[in-house]
């Protein structure tokens, strides 16, 4: 099975910070990778699929990045609706495996 | 507009059997590969199964193999996961999410709300 490695698992950022999120794949999954966002007590929203392209409707604060091994998920300017939970997945092979998870909070 | 609805959820005993259903309207459904997707409480996100668009083709994590059936009926645009033989380990918010146009099974676009599943005696 591939191991999807998220960092931080948490992190405290401020209104306007720009905020990174790293994830790291076991082996290579060339861009078989997304992003997902979760409030608490909400269902998932996809962000980002194919490493680095917007699902419909996603603000354009959100970018990714990567190939092969290692990922990233940016947020520009976060802003209060941007505190909540992001996971990264990969869909390169079964069985499709998810991050730990990063939290992020207000400062 | 695309939505996804689950049901079915609740609460069995170990060694029970629950079915979930998964009602999905505003797109062609048959056109679309669907997975299951649970969250244990406080924990992190964990691919359970997947079905293509035909139903030709399961896929199944190892912790549900042999327990767990996904299927649909495209003429209903229902999703279905029979589970049996539960465990406590199975405890969890069932989601259900639909694959983009991609062709690529693993790659969801949209997710329903999910349902509670509390296995406990």
């Amino acid at each position: 099975d591939i191991q999807m490695t998220q960092s931080p698992s948490s992190l405290s950022a401020s209104v306007g910070d720009r905020v990174t999120i790293t994830c790291r794949a076991s082996q290579g999954i060339s861009n078989y990778l997304a992003w997902f966002q979760q409030k608490p007590g909400r269902a998932p929203k996809s962000l980002i699929y194919a490493a680095s392209s917007l699902q419909s409707g996603v603000p354009s604060k959100f970018s990714g990045s990567g190939s092969g091994t290692d990922f990233t998920l940016t947020i520009s300017s976060l802003q209060p609706e941007d505190f909540a939970a992001y996971y990264c997945q990969q869909y390169d092979s079964y069985p499709f495996t998810f991050g730990g998870g990063t939290k992020v909070e207000i400062k | 507009e695309v939505q996804l609805l689950e049901s079915g959820g609740g609460l069995v005993q170990p060694g029970g059997s629950l079915r979930l259903s998964c009602a999905a309207s505003g797109f062609t459904f048959s056109s679309h590969a669907m997975t299951w997707v649970r969250q244990a409480p406080g924990k992190g996100l964990e691919w359970v199964s997947t079905i293509s668009g035909t139903g030709g083709k399961t896929y199944y994590a190892d912790s549900v193999k042999g327990r767990f059936a996904i299927s649909r009926d495209n003429s209903k645009n229902t999703l279905y996961l029979q589970m049996n033989s539960l465990r406590v380990e199975d405890t969890a918010i069932y989601y259900c999410a639909k694959a983009d146009s991609s062709g690529y099974y693993g790659a969801f676009d949209i997710w329903g709300q999910g349902t509670m599943v509390t296995v406990s005696s």
